[in-house]
């Protein structure tokens, strides 16, 4: 049972390109979190997702960011006109359910985005 | 707004040594306190703490949690080169889907 699969590991872009990061949940999961780890800190929130659904997205940024998680495929958080700030790494976690387990939550491996 | 605070931010042992690492938060709603270890990929979950005064261990590793005081602490007896990693501790929101973490302690055990 593969965990959740996070891709590309690496993403390199230069201001102004966009980035898109792709997360496919654990088999069996429906909600897809994503987190932000800026360098030295701990990971934050940015938006959570159900199959076709928005339900929080407190943490995303109000400009540039959106994240979206089809019928099919893979959850993606695509980053517009990405700055040199924008660079961290970016970790998704999926469950199976919505409420009440935080311990079943699994995280992937991360990808980490630099912007020259 | 949760708020999660972790110290010391890092910490260089020696093996064997013996390490404690801190957790203070502040949560509207308290549910449980979550511990995770990450090294340089995923971070694992290590411990679920929801009760005060209960010991939760795995290993050398264990953890308690004070709720009268609002911190936990996590431990780690005779420290090994693999033990090195980022130890995070994190509060679930009220629904307990979404985590606030603390900044982490960045644990180096030399040989």
């Amino acid at each position: 049972n593969a965990g959740v699969m996070q891709n590309p590991r690496h993403l390199v872009r230069r201001r102004g390109q966009e980035a898109r990061l792709r997360c496919s949940p654990m088999k069996g999961h429906s909600h897809v979190y994503w987190y932000r780890q800026l360098p030295e800190e701990g990971l934050k929130f940015m938006v959570y997702l159900q199959k076709e659904n928005i339900i929080d997205e407190s943490g995303m940024p109000k400009e540039r960011f959106s994240a979206e998680f089809p019928k099919e495929g893979p959850s993606i958080l695509r980053i517009q006109q990405v700055v040199r700030g924008d660079s961290a790494a970016y970790f998704c976690a999926s469950s199976s359910q919505s409420t009440g387990a935080p311990e079943k939550l699994f995280f992937g491996s991360g990808t980490q985005l630099s912007v020259l | 707004e949760d708020k999660v605070v972790q110290s010391p931010l890092s910490l260089v042992v020696h093996e064997g040594d013996t390490v404690t690492l801190n957790c203070s938060y502040e949560v509207t709603n308290f549910r449980s306190l979550l511990w995770y270890k990450q090294e340089k990929k995923a971070p694992t979950f290590l411990f679920m703490l929801t009760s005060s005064g209960i010991e939760k261990k795995s290993g050398r590793l264990s953890s308690i949690l004070d709720k009268k005081e609002l911190f936990s602490i996590l431990n780690i007896t005779a420290t090994q080169t693999g033990d090195s990693a980022i130890y995070l501790c994190a509060v679930p929101n009220n629904a307990g889907n979404m985590l606030t973490f603390g900044g982490g302690t960045r644990l180096m055990v030399k040989p």
